[in-house]
């Protein structure tokens, strides 16, 4: 059976640290990983990942897959309070569907 | 307004109704999902259109869960004999559905319909 694992499931930082949270996976017929940020409402997309190694950033937000290892890691600086959020971690699958399966989340609250 | 929209935002009903769910998806966004989300819990897949097709159905959605796209655009989730245990986020995505080579197609999210059976 399919399977995401997001670790750590809670975090609480200072503003101005920088956090990593983690994505394990195992999935058949493997196509893209995603990372969603939510906070009370919809999540929303961060970043799309299909290649190992290679990073994606936005701002101070970034992240990268390893196909071999099979994780992913978001990594985001300079925290600051509106990054207080739950962070998703998706496995798009290689079929007709592209169905996501998601891991638990990560629960991210900075602090000032 | 161009994202995913869906009503009602909040839904409070007694165990034994009926309920009706509704999504807009993104106008030129072919696939439609619906996923459920339960407090603490990832979005767990439902189902998914193409255009006015159900494709697929996940093992969750159980004979009481009906869901429909009659003309490729908006799309309803009924749920027929409500339970407690369907008290959840109801979130409906959309997306393109050809990977063409600098094309967008992630999933774009709703903000969700939240059951509540009493």
């Amino acid at each position: 059976e399919d399977k995401v694992v997001q670790s750590p499931l809670s975090l609480v930082v200072h503003e101005g640290d920088t956090v990593t949270l983690n994505c394990s996976y195992e999935v058949t017929n493997f196509r893209s990983l995603l990372w969603y940020k939510q906070e009370k409402k919809a999540p929303t997309f961060l970043f799309m990942l299909t290649s190992s190694g290679i990073e994606k950033k936005s701002g101070r937000l970034s992240s990268i897959l390893d196909k071999k290892e099979l994780f992913s890691i978001l990594n985001i600086t300079a925290t600051q309070t509106g990054d207080s959020a739950v962070y998703l971690c998706a496995v798009e699958k290689d079929n007709a569907g592209n169905m996501l399966t998601f891991g638990g989340g990560t629960r991210l609250m900075v602090k000032p | 307004d161009t994202g995913v929209s869906q009503n009602p935002r909040h839904k409070i009903t007694k165990r034994g109704q009926n309920v009706t769910f509704r999504c807009d998806p993104i106008s030129e966004h072919n696939r439609l999902y619906w996923y459920r989300q339960t407090l603490g819990q990832g979005p767990e897949f439902l189902t998914y259109f193409q255009n006015e097709a159900q494709l697929e159905k996940s093992r969750l959605l159980s004979d009481r869960f009906s869901a429909e796209r009659p003309k490729g655009s908006f799309s309803t989730l009924e749920i027929q004999r409500t339970e407690q245990g369907d008290s959840a986020m109801y979130l409906c995505a959309s997306s393109l559905a050809v990977h063409v080579v600098g094309q967008n197609y992630e999933q774009y999210f709703g903000p969700g319909t939240r059951l509540t059976v009493t």
